[in-house]
């Protein structure tokens, strides 16, 4: 298995309501990320999580939470969002011990109304 | 957060041309890397460079790590209509633990025209 799997790929939810993503990969990476991307961007690091304890949390707002519960999951709660906060969330992973590049999700497209 | 600074910005060319496209950093990094991303997906590795001066190709894509280790192009040849995407270079670094922090360029975005 060589895949970032996210779901879901979609979400729209209100301002007031509690949603999470989640991120799953098998491939015993034990670093994994959370980036944020608005259109024609680059993705831009929200947090990172090394041995499922994290690691940098690049001053995002606390109505985003990330969680780590094992070495295969990541989860990123979502709680009083603003419009502004719509965009395409994407979880990587990456290998420890090399240089090999992270792999990427296909991400979660979340639109806040 | 700090981007690097990539070149050109958007292109657009005839199906079948060579395209090039280039990333500086005032910083140096130890592992280049170039990623494409389709509409709505995550970016997709293309080639990995990871020493100084190196040259790797994949399939119709060649990319270098400038021997300063402050750059790095890509080049696309004989482009297809799938090439169409954003291209992004991206520099690594290593963090405490396992981690690892890339730094992106501001990407490329290329159209191929029939």
């Amino acid at each position: 298995d060589t895949e970032v799997t996210q779901t879901p790929k979609h979400l729209v939810m209100g301002m007031t309501n509690k949603k999470s993503l989640k991120c799953e990969q098998h491939m015993g990476h034990r670093a994994m990320y959370w980036y944020k991307q608005k259109a024609k961007k680059p993705p831009e690091l929200m947090f990172v999580y090394s041995y499922e304890k994290l690691s940098i949390n690049e001053s995002v707002p606390s109505r985003f939470s990330p969680e780590c519960p094992n070495s295969s999951l990541l989860n990123l709660h979502l709680h009083a969002l603003q419009p502004e906060d719509s965009a395409l969330y994407l979880c990587a992973s990456s290998q420890v011990g090399t240089n090999y590049g992270y792999t990427f999700g296909s991400g979660t497209r979340l639109t806040v109304v | 957060g700090q981007q690097l600074n990539q070149s050109p910005q958007s292109m657009f060319i005839q199906e079948g041309e060579d395209v090039s496209m280039n990333c500086t950093s005032s910083s140096i990094f130890n592992t280049w890397l170039w990623y494409k991303q389709d509409p709505g997906e995550g970016p997709v590795l293309l080639i990995a460079l990871y020493k100084a001066g190196e040259l790797t190709s994949n399939g119709r894509l060649t990319a270098q790590f400038g021997i300063t280790r402050k750059d790095s192009f890509l080049n696309i040849s004989a482009s297809i209509p799938s090439d169409v995407g954003i291209y992004f270079c991206a520099g690594q670094r290593g963090l405490a633990g396992s981690a690892r922090q890339l730094t992106f360029g501001s990407g490329t975005q290329l159209t191929v025209l029939p």
